[in-house]
């Protein structure tokens, strides 16, 4: 069964800590994308990424990075985190255009910033 | 600018009925349309997708319609179960976007005894 692994489902952190939210994917995709979702606003796009190594900016990217060091995993950082990065985050992969529409999400990761 | 409309917001139906979501969308050009189910705290799950070729796909009692005329598509619910509530994200992915895609906000389904 193919699967994205978000490393957490639950997560509280202080205002200025360093946050790390992993995701691991297994089926060899190549895109991997980061997503949070507010109430009323649907999914945003943070950071994507289509290669290892390679990142871009999506709609939302101040206040974070990504690194994707390997293909199966891709990393979200909040630098220093603060209360309206309160949500929850959304990891999802797929292959590049052309191939199979497959794009699968993570069971997600609810991060609270007090 | 990509929109993603959906309606109703939300509804309350009872278990058996059947119910239809709607999405409208301004997405071009079009690639593909995707129905996605999402439980609360859970990640989305794929429903169905169409690309603009399609005009049903059928998932279980799941039936999706897509009229790339219109740009409208609904999601058609049969028999409805207590566990068919959820929110239902219809997402529209655009030619040239990189395989990204933009989202509607849901419609939130509650399924009563």
């Amino acid at each position: 069964d193919v699967k994205v692994t978000q490393s957490s489902r639950y997560l509280v952190k202080r205002t200025g800590e360093k946050v790390f939210l992993e995701c691991v994917q297994d089926m060899d995709h190549e895109n991997m994308f980061w997503y949070r979702q507010d109430p009323g606003l649907g999914l945003r796009l943070i950071y994507f990424s289509y290669d290892v190594k390679m990142k871009e900016k999506g709609d939302i990217p101040e206040g974070y990075s990504v690194s994707r060091e390997k293909k199966e995993r891709f990393s979200l950082i909040l630098e220093s985190a603060s209360t309206n990065q309160t949500s929850m985050y959304l990891c999802a992969s797929s292959f590049t255009m052309g191939r199979d529409y497959g794009y699968t999400f993570g069971s997600g990761t609810r991060l609270t910033v007090v | 600018k990509n929109q993603v409309e959906q309606s109703p917001q939300s509804l309350i139906i009872l278990e058996g009925k059947n119910c239809t979501l709607q999405c409208n969308y301004t997405v071009s050009p079009f690639s593909n349309l995707r129905w996605y189910k999402q439980d609360t705290g859970r990640g989305p799950v794929s429903l169905t997708i169409m690309t603009f070729s399609e005009n049903t796909k059928s998932n279980g009692r799941y039936t999706a319609t897509l009229d790339a005329d219109t740009k409208q598509s609904s999601l058609h619910i049969t028999a409805s179960q207590l566990s068919d509530s959820a929110s239902y994200i219809c997402v529209v992915s655009f030619t040239g976007g990189g395989n990204k895609l933009t989202f509607g906000t849901g419609t939130q389904l509650k399924v009563e005894l």
